[in-house]
């Protein structure tokens, strides 16, 4: 248990579906992260809130929409999907976005676009 | 770019010591070396960092030579349940994240044999 907590854990959608997945951490952090990881491939950075401000976002289609409404919670709002989204999308935290020790991860939801 | 280099797989027996290796010849002065793990269908998970002391936590040990282009990640004992990908990573300022996140490479696959 690594006190970052997401949901669903798995989940399925069409690519006309709306859906949104949900990260919570229990660990007082002040920074927050989204990650992409598809099959055979590195994880790749997606955003990063700190204090509840945005302040990294890699070049992410906009069908992707993060939001952080406390430094608690960060969603990923989906829509419009295509298949090849298809990924394991990880949550992560940490004390802050510039002088911390060390990110603590999520397990992860696994999503699939048909 | 990924600024480390891993073998891409690896066994060891189980009960023995497993020596991961990573070279990152192009470290800077202010670069820490830090080491994650990722077990199938799980979010990675914090091992341990260093700058350029040897390091040793309850999880394993971290060997960085003098120059601090290379290093190794000890794991004394090793049972089936560290099989995972092994990530070595350098990042700035001591930290974990930072507003650009970590930079994961490919890894090193560690297969415990029974």
């Amino acid at each position: 248990e690594t006190g970052v907590t997401q949901t669903p854990r798995h989940l399925v959608m069409g690519m006309t579906n709306k859906k949104s997945l949900k990260c919570e951490q229990h660990l007082g952090h002040n920074a927050m992260y989204w990650y992409k990881q598809s099959a055979k491939k590195p994880l790749e950075l997606m955003f990063v809130y700190s204090l509840e401000e945005r302040v990294e976002n890699n070049s992410v289609p906009s069908r992707f929409s993060p939001e952080c409404p406390n430094s608690s919670h960060l969603f990923l709002h989906l829509h419009t999907l295509q298949p090849e989204d298809s990924a394991l999308y990880l949550c992560a935290s940490s004390q802050d976005a510039v002088r911390n020790e060390k990110l603590f991860f999520g397990s992860g939801t696994q999503l699939s676009v048909l | 770019d990924a600024k480390t280099t891993q073998p891409t797989s690896m066994d060891c027996a189980e009960g023995r010591a497993a020596n991961l290796p990573c070279n990152h010849s192009t470290i800077s002065g202010n670069e820490y070396v830090y080491w994650y793990r990722q077990i199938h269908s799980q979010g990675p998970q914090y091992i341990i960092h260093g700058l350029k002391n040897n390091e040793t936590n309850e999880m394993a040990s971290l060997i960085i030579t003098e120059d601090r282009k290379s290093s190794t990640l000890i794991l004394p004992h090793a049972t089936l349940r560290d099989t995972a990908v092994y990530y070595c990573i350098v990042s700035v300022l001591g930290g974990g994240g930072g507003a650009d996140g970590l930079t994961f490479g490919k890894g090193t696959h560690l297969i415990i044999q029974p």
